[in-house]
């Protein structure tokens, strides 16, 4: 069966250092990979989807940047952690069909 | 762009039914689905509609419309466990992205 994985669960930051989130799928290939965020008591903002490797889009202009050097794997970095960046991030697949499948989210607080 | 309006807040009783509309824009569409998130959770899907028409899922029901860019989530005997948040959320082509609303909040009280 289908899984994935994001780590970590929690993590606190300070301004200005550097992010690195990542989030693996396994029993799947070539997933459909996405990264939200969710401010406290928010919707979910959806930040960048990937269709295979090497393929970004993004959805918001900002701090934030993705990559997908793995088919299964997808990374979510920062070069520079702003205050702003605080949240809820999740990591998602999909088989191409309707269902997204989330994994457990790491919640960062930048201090 | 793509935009998809859902009311903040709904409360209710257990037992009762309580329906969760959702109104979309989008510049393409492949369908209308439903997540469902409890506090501190992950969301975890519900439903689906790519087609006009009413979908059953045990105690759960999704609808669209898609002349009316609408679509509504019924949730029917209300257990406390049903107090959560609802999005709906659309993509405009399969594999691409998936945008969603910002969330219903409901609150099942005894």
């Amino acid at each position: 069966s289908q899984t994935i994985h994001q780590w970590p669960a929690t993590l606190v930051q300070p301004v200005g250092s550097p992010l690195s989130l990542e989030c693996t799928v396994e029993g799947t290939s070539n997933p459909n990979l996405y990264w939200y965020r969710q401010a406290a008591g928010r919707g979910l903002q959806l930040l960048f989807y990937s269709v295979g490797i090497g393929q970004i889009s993004s959805e918001v202009p900002q701090n934030l940047s993705a990559s997908r050097p793995q088919d299964r794997q997808f990374i979510l970095s920062s070069k520079k952690l702003l205050l702003s960046d605080s949240g809820f991030y999740l990591c998602a697949w999909r088989p191409g069909g309707a269902e997204a499948f989330f994994g457990q989210g790491t919640r960062l607080t930048v201090v | 762009g793509q935009s998809l309006e859902q009311p903040s807040e709904v409360t209710a009783v257990e037992g009762a039914i309580v329906q969760i509309n959702c109104t979309y824009q989008t510049s393409g569409f492949y369908g209308l689905s439903w997540y469902q998130q409890h506090d501190g959770g992950a969301p975890t899907f519900l439903s689906y509609n790519a087609l006009d028409g009413l979908e059953e899922t045990g105690r759960f029901s999704s609808f669209l419309s898609r002349s009316d860019s609408y679509g509504y989530l019924l949730l029917q005997e209300l257990q406390m466990k049903d107090s959560a948040s609802y999005f709906c959320a659309v993509s405009n082509q399969a594999g691409t992205a998936l945008i969603f609303g910002k969330g219903t909040t409901l609150s099942v009280s005894s």
